[in-house]
């Protein structure tokens, strides 16, 4: 597609249900990325992909979140037993590869809230 | 280490005035800089960067900033806001190294208000 497509744009659920929040990068793009933008709050790093690596799971809050990117290319983000700290808008970014780069395109994001 | 601080949580001017958002990073590297805006209800885009090129970037909507190392700064500015320039506007830096440490160091973000 001609850019980062994140699905659903808002999922509600309630507390304690896992959720699934899905991206799809813009094509070529090895890297990927996911944020959390709590309300009035700047953006927090989550995870990152980069090509075949071992992804950067650095800024993932707890272990109920996880997330996988299969054959390089479409990623899921899994909130589990979710919590409702978690509500937050989610956001994906993918970049090309190479040191000049890292211009980040951002999809839309995922609003979560969490009843 | 990288850093980056965003002086001012929220800004308003008038329509029409210059528009000044500020930016301090901190670097143990040349730096790689970045502002973008995210409009209400949308995702980030990319407003301009700086790669160790020309000290003042223009970028979309009339934006541009300066690079200055010796305050470690890299200001946003417009000479004239216009109502559609009202949005959140991020900060960011990384590191000029190559590599596989791509991570992006944001700013809080800065909440732009144009007053009629």
């Amino acid at each position: 597609g001609a850019g980062v497509s994140q699905s659903p744009s808002n999922k509600v659920t309630e507390k304690g249900k896992d959720v699934e929040l899905r991206c799809d990068p813009i094509s070529g793009h090895t890297a990927l990325y996911w944020y959390r933008q709590s309300l009035g709050q700047g953006l927090e790093f989550l995870i990152y992909f980069q090509g075949n690596s071992a992804p950067d799971k650095s800024g993932l809050p707890s272990d109920r979140f996880s997330a996988e990117r299969t054959g390089g290319s479409v990623s899921t983000l899994t909130i589990q037993r979710t919590q409702q700290e978690d509500s937050a808008v989610y956001l994906c970014a993918s970049s090309l590869a190479g040191p000049a780069k890292n211009i980040q395109y951002f999809g839309a994001g995922t609003r979560l809230s969490v009843l | 280490a990288q850093s980056v601080t965003q002086l001012g949580s929220h800004v308003s001017v008038s329509e029409g005035a210059l528009v000044l958002l500020r930016c301090n990073y901190s670097s143990s590297v040349p730096p790689y800089l970045f502002w973008y805006v995210q409009y209400p209800n949308q995702g980030l885009q990319l407003l301009l960067k700086y790669t160790s090129a020309a000290t003042l970037v223009k970028g979309i909507n009339g934006f541009e900033a300066e690079f200055k190392k010796s305050e470690t700064s890299f200001h946003l500015t417009k000479p004239s806001a216009h109502m559609s320039d009202a949005a959140e506007y991020f900060c960011a830096v990384r590191g000029g190294n190559a590599g596989n440490n791509r991570k992006l160091i944001w700013g809080l973000g800065t909440s732009l208000a144009v007053n009629p």
